[in-house]
């Protein structure tokens, strides 16, 4: 079974720009989770998707948004984007919210996107 | 006081030896404890998670959890160098549906 993807891999950016990411999850799977990684903050929760609607949402401002399409694809916004806003942008896919799954909440990562904002 | 906390090491251990990994967190209303092993430039890669107090054991890797002092563990017998990488601890709370992250323990394994 093919595991989460994440297009692009590596992306650049200035200032003010927008960028748009993207995640497909393992077969299957719908609910999709999208992460912030830095060195200094860790993973950080950014929200969850499960079935087109947004179910958790973690403490990042507006700029930062979402949406997930009928076939669980995923994708992830940032607006005007900020230096500080340079990461790695994990998504990680589960079963979580399927009836019937005995332990949904194992969580399975893609490669991540490096966003570089100059 | 932070969710989940763990220990930013770095741990250095013995190639051969036992290494263990310790996660506490403060809710005491968590009911998933995930271990996640992430190396250098990599994405974090799940290698154990444990729901009941007691231990669960997957090849060299044993996960060890106690609800009543809220504090989640990991070890690693036999250690190899390609061990070596941050390891991620993550917990579930009741009713979110998200996982917590700790800031994660950097291991090494010396040959």
């Amino acid at each position: 079974k093919a595991g989460v993807t994440q297009t692009p891999r590596y992306l650049i950016k200035t200032r003010g720009q927008q960028v748009t990411l993207s995640c497909s999850p393992i077969s299957g799977h719908r609910s999709v989770s999208w992460y912030q990684q830095t060195p200094g903050q860790g993973l950080q929760f950014l929200f969850e998707y499960f079935s087109e609607t947004q179910r958790n949402k973690g403490n990042f401002p507006g700029r930062f948004s979402g949406r997930q399409f009928s076939n669980s694809r995923s994708e992830m916004n940032v607006s005007t984007l900020e230096l500080g806003d340079s990461a790695l942008y994990l998504c990680a896919s589960s079963l979580a919210g399927l009836a019937g799954v005995p332990n949904p909440y194992e969580q399975y990562f893609g490669p991540g996107t490096r966003l570089t904002v100059t | 006081q932070k969710e989940v906390e763990q220990n930013s090491g770095p741990l250095s251990v013995p190639e051969g030896a036992i290494a263990s990994l310790n996660c506490t967190y403060s809710d005491r209303g968590s009911q998933s404890f995930f271990w996640y092993r992430q190396y250098s430039g990599k994405s974090p890669e799940l290698i154990m998670f444990i729901y009941s107090n007691g231990d669960k054991e997957d090849g060299r890797f044993t996960a060890q959890l106690n609800k009543a002092s809220q504090y989640v563990s990991l070890l690693i017998r036999d250690s190899q160098p390609s061990d070596s990488a941050t390891y991620l601890c993550a917990v579930k709370s009741q009713g979110a549906q998200k996982l917590v992250f700790g800031q994660g323990t950097r291991l090494t394994i010396n040959p």
